[in-house]
């Protein structure tokens, strides 16, 4: 069971220069998130996704876009990276319980370095 | 709004002393309260939990206990090990806004010495 997979772990970009975060889950999850994580700091949600078709904006969506067209992806895109953006990212997902219990389950990351 | 305070880190322990990280929050209504830990290089993974007042979530020789009165959810463990150095985040779930997602402390690293 792979739980949530994100692939690439390390990436460095010019300004300017876009690309694609994949975030996949194979665990049925309806709510899938995205956070940025910087030195120092907790967690700041993205982009977040109760379902596939369905997606909308967290604490910090500025310079960020997502989609989520089947229940088991999740990419998140940066169109002109930023040397602001240079963050570590993680990908989390959780089952729909109907609570607030829910536990999320996270990726283990992708550094991502802007220059 | 919600919010969750840790204490600053790094903490450094010697292997076999007793850990403390608090945390507090501030919140409407009734949270769950989370205990995450990151390991070097890895994701975060749940360590704990608690959903209502007064409940202890425990795992891995880690505690904490929900207390609504004065409104922390400190982590302890009677001994650590050199294995437990890492960053520990306290968290709390908040669904205003109609979606269920958690509030981060800003994570407290503990460093253990052998």
């Amino acid at each position: 069971n792979a739980g949530v997979t994100q692939t690439p772990k390390f990436r460095i970009l010019k300004i300017g220069q876009s690309m694609t975060l994949q975030c996949a889950q194979d665990m049925n999850h309806n709510y899938m998130y995205w956070y940025r994580q910087d030195p120092g700091m907790g967690l700041k949600l993205i982009y977040y996704s109760v379902g596939a078709g369905i997606t909308d904006k967290g604490e910090v969506p500025n310079g960020y876009n997502v989609s989520r067209s089947t229940t088991e992806d999740f990419p998140l895109r940066l169109e002109l990276a930023a040397p602001s953006q240079t963050s570590v990212y993680f990908c989390a997902s959780s089952p729909y319980a109907g609570g607030v219990t829910d536990t999320q389950y996270f990726g283990p990351g992708t550094r991502l370095t802007v220059l | 709004g919600n919010s969750v305070t840790q204490m600053e880190g790094p903490v450094t322990l010697s292997e076999e002393a007793f850990l403390t990280i608090n945390c507090t929050y501030t919140a409407t209504g009734y949270p769950s309260l989370f205990w995450y830990v990151q390991y070097p290089g890895e994701g975060l993974q749940l360590l704990l939990k608690a959903t209502k007042a007064d409940d202890k979530g425990s795992n891995k020789g880690f505690e904490a206990t929900y207390r609504k009165e004065t409104t922390s959810f400190h982590l302890e463990k009677g001994s650590v090990q050199v294995s437990d150095s890492a960053v520990y985040f306290c968290a709390l779930s908040d669904r205003s806004g109609g979606y269920n997602k958690l509030i981060f402390g800003a994570g407290t690293r503990l460093a253990v010495h052998p």
